[in-house]
């Protein structure tokens, strides 16, 4: 099992629906990273957290330590949305979830 | 300021034979690191340099790989001779000497193998 769980795996929508991504770890963490990578292109930092929630835009992150859980929102999605969404734990070193794939039909 | 880059983009090569992938980080960047992700696997961690030492290489796969950052500036990751389970994306990072998860990601390198 790995030590970073990501759900959904797949999510596909419609433009303008609300989209909640959740990651789950088991490991003591000092932070949690939310990037995101577009298909054929490189991996972008959305978000480095430790604690509560962070919003940029339409995208909003939030960390529950306690339960060692988090989720990342994405408000009035749009088509250019798409993309894989990873959440990495800070456990000394990175530790990767697998990704979760969203796609945004118009 | 310029990002972190990586070089090449994409890289076809035949089992058994060698590949160097090049990474630049941002200047000033203390760490450097080397990820990769091989299909359908998560990303895993390779190595982190701190300038020019190894600080961490527990994540490298095998004595194939081996990873230089000569002059604690830009860092080159050699595969030889690679094996077809090589292919996937490699991704070089870089953070400040004080901000050592605060990490900037290069574009990465697709790595083929066939």
């Amino acid at each position: 099992k790995n030590e970073v769980e990501q759900s959904p795996q797949n999510l596909t929508a419609q433009e303008g629906e609300f989209i909640t991504i959740n990651c789950s770890y088991s490991v003591g963490i000092s932070a949690l990273h939310w990037l995101q990578q577009h298909p054929g292109g490189g991996i972008v930092s959305l978000f480095m957290l430790s604690s509560g929630k962070k919003k940029h835009g339409r995208l909003i992150a939030t960390i529950n330590i306690q339960e060692k859980h988090s989720s990342l929102h994405i408000t009035a999605s749009h088509p250019r949305d798409s993309a894989v969404y990873i959440c990495a734990v800070i456990h000394y070193q990175l530790i990767w979830g697998a990704g979760t794939k969203l796609i945004i039909k118009p | 300021e310029a990002g972190v880059t990586q070089f090449p983009s994409h890289s076809v090569i035949e089992k058994g034979q060698t590949v160097t992938l090049r990474c630049d980080p941002i200047s000033g960047h203390d760490n450097l690191y080397w990820y990769r992700r091989v299909m359908g696997k998560e990303i895993k961690f390779l190595l982190h340099f701190v300038k020019e030492s190894k600080q961490d290489e527990s994540g490298m796969p095998n004595n194939r790989f081996l990873a230089e950052r000569t002059g604690g500036t830009y860092s080159t990751l050699k595969v030889q001779p690679a094996e077809l389970e090589d292919s996937g994306v490699y991704f070089c990072a870089s953070s400040r000497r004080d901000r050592l998860y605060e990490q900037y990601f290069g574009p990465g390198t697709r790595l083929t193998v066939t």
